[in-house]
This record gives structure tokens, C-alpha cells and sequence, in this order.
């Protein structure tokens, strides 16, 4: 059973760029949820994708916006990177969704705004 | 606004001994509550959860008690082993939504 899966693992932007981060979900898994966690903090909910649809967003701008490919995997794009976007962006895969103990997380994408 | 709150950053134990560690929240439609581990370099790795419809959960070395009336969860660890040496985040979700709220961590260092 493959785990999940994120890349790149470090990324380095300027500000006003655009980056996406790239999530595969655990073997089987349909729902995924992305995270940021800035540093000294918890992560905070960006958004959850349940088949291929957004299902449920936290209080990101629309600057942050997501896919989900008919495989379940997903990506995070952000669109003129402000400084403050400098941190830690995980994505967890589950089941269904809801089931939090069914959440597993990736390693994270480390992301630096210059 | 932080609806989840871990006030102790940090927390030293020695090995065998018991580690308790807190988080409060203000938000009373919250009804589900987890604990998460964290290594560095790793994602968050599910450890405990809790009902509000319960006072304890129990898993092995790990219990979770939840005081819905003071809006408070601790979460013990008997006995401490060096392995538990990690950050500790509690996260809260109301019962019809899919977000979850997490405090800010709690370092957990546990001393041989």
C-alpha cells in the first residue's frame, strides 16, 4: 500500500509568482484535504477535494485554488505569492469524506516566498 | 481567531514517567476531537480520537479525556517512552462540516 505523497519537497518563489504542489493520495483513497501550516503554527484547512470536486474551503483567498484527477491525486496552486504564503503546505488523503481517523498525511511540500 | 489552543509549547518529561499534555477550544458546536503526532520531516500521523458523547477514549499507553463543560481535552501518555518525542497537535471538527482546527503544537520531549 503506497502512502501519501507529495512533490517538490522544497521550493523557492518570488514574490507575485505562481506555484503548484502536487499531491498523491493513498492507494483507494477519494478525499483530499490540503493544509497550510505556517511556522509555530498548526496547519490550517485550505480546501478538500471529494471526487474530482471542491468539498468544503477554509478562509483562503480565491488566489488558492485545487484540482482533483480522475486518479484521486490533486494539486494546490496559488496564484501572486505574497511573502506571508512562506510555509509548510500538506496534503491528507481519507476514504470518504469526514472519518478523521482515516486522514493520513504527506511529508509536505516546504514552500519560500523571497 | 483561535478556536483550538495548545498553551504549553513545550514539554519535558522523563522516560517512564507520565506526560500529560492540554488543548482548549471555544468553538461548543465542536464534536469530534483527535490527537496528532508529528516527526520532523513528516506529516501528522492520526493517534487518538474522541467523541463529544464521551469523556475518555483509551489506546494502548495513550488516553484522550475530554471536559466538554471547562472546553477542554488532555491527552496522557503512561509511561513516557523516548519514541514519543515529537510535536503533539490537537484538532477539532463541528460535526457537519469536513475542516479541521488545529492548535498550534506542543513539543513533547521525553528524557531516557
Amino acid at each position: 500500500e503506497t502512502g501519501v505523497t507529495q512533490s517538490p519537497t522544497h521550493l523557492i518563489k518570488t514574490r507575485g509568482q505562481q506555484v503548484t504542489l502536487r499531491c498523491s493520495s493513498q492507494s483507494g483513497h477519494n478525499t483530499v484535504s490540503w493544509y497550510q501550516q505556517a511556522l509555530g503554527q498548526g496547519p490550517q484547512f485550505i480546501f478538500q477535494y471529494y471526487r474530482e470536486e471542491e468539498n468544503g474551503r477554509g478562509n483562503f483567498p480565491p488566489r488558492f485554488s485545487g484540482l482533483q484527477f480522475p486518479n484521486y491525486s490533486s494539486e494546490l496552486n496559488v496564484n501572486a505569492l505574497e511573502l506571508d504564503d512562506s510555509a509548510l503546505y500538506l496534503c491528507a488523503s481519507s476514504l470518504e469524506t469526514g472519518g478523521a481517523d482515516t486522514q493520513y498525511f504527506g511529508p509536505g511540500t516546504r514552500l519560500t516566498v523571497l | 481567531d483561535q478556536q483550538v489552543k495548545q498553551n504549553s509549547p513545550s514539554l519535558s518529561v522523563q522516560e517512564g514517567r507520565i506526560s500529560i499534555l492540554n488543548c482548549d477550544y471555544t468553538n461548543s458546536m465542536f464534536d469530534y476531537f483527535l490527537w496528532y503526532k508529528k516527526y520532523p520531516a513528516e506529516g501528522p500521523t492520526f493517534l487518538i480520537s474522541i467523541s463529544s458523547i464521551k469523556d475518555k477514549n483509551e489506546d494502548g499507553r495513550f488516553t484522550v479525556f475530554l471536559n466538554k463543560s471547562a472546553k477542554h481535552l488532555s491527552l496522557h501518555i503512561v509511561p513516557s517512552q523516548p519514541g514519543d518525542s515529537a510535536v503533539y497537535f490537537c484538532a477539532a471538527r463541528v460535526h457537519t462540516g469536513n475542516q479541521f482546527y488545529f492548535g498550534t503544537g506542543t513539543s513533547l520531549t521525553v528524557i531516557p
